[in-house]
């Protein structure tokens, strides 16, 4: 079936460095991907998304393209900040049922 | 436009006892989700409705897990009797579309379950 691979955490970096967090997908046909993140004490909110191959979703300084030649879809972030800590979700959408990885939690150091 | 709305925030209860928990979809949303997320892991779909009618609760452990959504609108989730690995957090989630519209889903913000 449809799966979600997200690398392990916590990722901790200082403030202002580069992030990446990997996601890879596993899906027939043609899904929809996304990131979700969720805040300590708070719900998931969507990030950030993409329908196609080769679309870039982007948000509040974050990206990430949709590639479909190596079923990723890595987020990234040329400088995070303290505010950025959090558990990030990489998720697909195929037909109706939103699929998610296991999460990946960032924390960012002063 | 108010949010997915869920209560209780928290519920603690001990193991072999009931509990049950409410959601309010964003209003006009006729899907609805029931996930669990148990700490450290992903979110998990329980059950899917569309309207009233349920779509799909392959992965609901319904010897002991029950859900409704009688009139269309809000809907419970309830487990009797509880056990320890069901603590969790509970996340209702509403979309506007029926069919994968990526834009649709809303999710609240859960209810944490602590079974002692």
């Amino acid at each position: 079936g449809d799966s979600v691979t997200q690398m392990e955490g916590p990722v901790t970096l200082s403030e202002e460095a580069f992030l990446t967090i990997n996601c890879t997908y596993t899906a027939t046909g043609y899904p929809s991907l996304f990131w979700y993140v969720q805040y300590p004490g708070e719900g998931l909110q969507l990030l950030l998304k993409a329908t196609k191959a080769d679309d870039k979703g982007s948000n509040k300084g974050f990206e990430a393209t949709y590639r479909k030649e190596t079923t990723s879809f890595h987020l990234e972030k040329g400088s995070v900040q303290v505010s950025d800590s959090a558990v990030y979700f990489c998720a697909l959408l195929n037909t109706d049922k939103l699929i998610f990885g296991t999460g990946t939690r960032l924390q960012v150091f002063p | 436009e108010a949010g997915v709305a869920q209560s209780p925030r928290y519920k603690i209860i001990e193991k072999r006892q009931s509990v049950a928990f409410w959601c309010n979809p964003i209003s006009g949303h006729a899907t609805l989700y029931w996930y669990q997320q148990i700490l450290g892991q992903g979110p998990k779909l329980l059950i899917q409705f569309q309207n009233n009618g349920v779509v799909d609760d392959s992965q609901l452990p319904k010897d002991r897990f029950s859900a409704e959504r009688l009139k269309g609108v809000d809907s419970t989730l309830k487990i009797q009797p509880a056990k320890l690995e069901d603590s969790a957090v509970y996340l209702c989630a509403s979309s506007l579309d029926y069919g994968g519209k990526p834009r649709g889903y809303t999710f609240g913000s859960g209810t944490r379950l602590t079974v002692v």
